[in-house]
């Protein structure tokens, strides 16, 4: 079982790169989410979207855009990378009621 | 004050030791609490879901007092592999996002 698919896994890029992260998941959840995290720190929310083409701002949104492409799909893009962006990213997804996330085994983004 | 607090740790223990972890909320409207346990940049994984009163599965139990807004996760006969960052984790109903606390670090040491 698939679960929560997350690429690439590991990423270099130069500063005033951009690039997209992509998420897929094959659990038929209507919520899906991208955290960062820093080393050291807890999961901060940057977007999600809880449904298909609805999306909405988390804690840290800026220097980020997300696409829910379909129900499956949640892709978050850098327009032009900072250092300050180089984290640990991980996708999330949901199902209604009281279910818990599942989580993508995580994007190791370094910025230069 | 933050909407999910938990002991700030580190948890230093020998093995086979019983170590309880303890979490507190604010959002009297949580309707649901999980514990993720999280190894060093690794991502979550679920560990336990809390619906009502509490769960158990085999080493671990987990107890919520919705009077008190307090979440408990204990641990019994600890094992090195249980070494990791416990994640405290509410979410109030649907439409809402979930909390995370900042996660309680345990060592279980040889």
């Amino acid at each position: 079982n698939a679960g929560v698919t997350q690429t690439p896994k590991f990423q270099v890029l130069k500063t005033g790169q951009s690039m997209t992260l992509q998420c897929a998941q094959d659990m038929n959840h209507n919520s899906m989410y991208w955290y960062r995290q820093d080393p050291g720190m807890g999961l901060r929310l940057i977007y999600y979207s809880a449904s298909e083409g609805t999306t909405d701002k988390g804690e840290v949104p800026n220097g980020y855009n997300v696409s829910r492409l379909n129900k499956r799909e949640f892709s978050l893009r850098l327009e032009s990378a900072a250092p300050s962006q180089t984290s640990v990213y991980f996708c999330a997804s949901s199902g209604d009621g009281l279910e818990p996330q599942h989580f993508g085994d995580g994007t190791r983004l370094s910025i230069l | 004050r933050k909407e999910v607090e938990q002991d700030p740790g580190p948890f230093n223990v020998p093995e086979g030791a019983t170590v309880a972890f303890n979490c507190t909320y604010s959002n009297s409207a949580s309707q649901s609490f999980f514990w993720y346990r999280q190894d060093c940049r690794k991502e979550p994984k679920l560990l336990m879901s809390v619906y009502s009163s509490g769960n158990e599965d085999g080493r671990f139990t987990a107890q919520l007092n919705r009077a008190s807004q307090y979440i408990s996760l204990l641990i019994r006969d600890s094992k090195l592999s249980d070494s990791a960052t416990y994640l405290c984790v509410g979410r109030p109903h649907y439409g809402q996002n979930f909390v995370f606390g900042p996660g309680t670090r345990l060592s279980v040491l040889p």
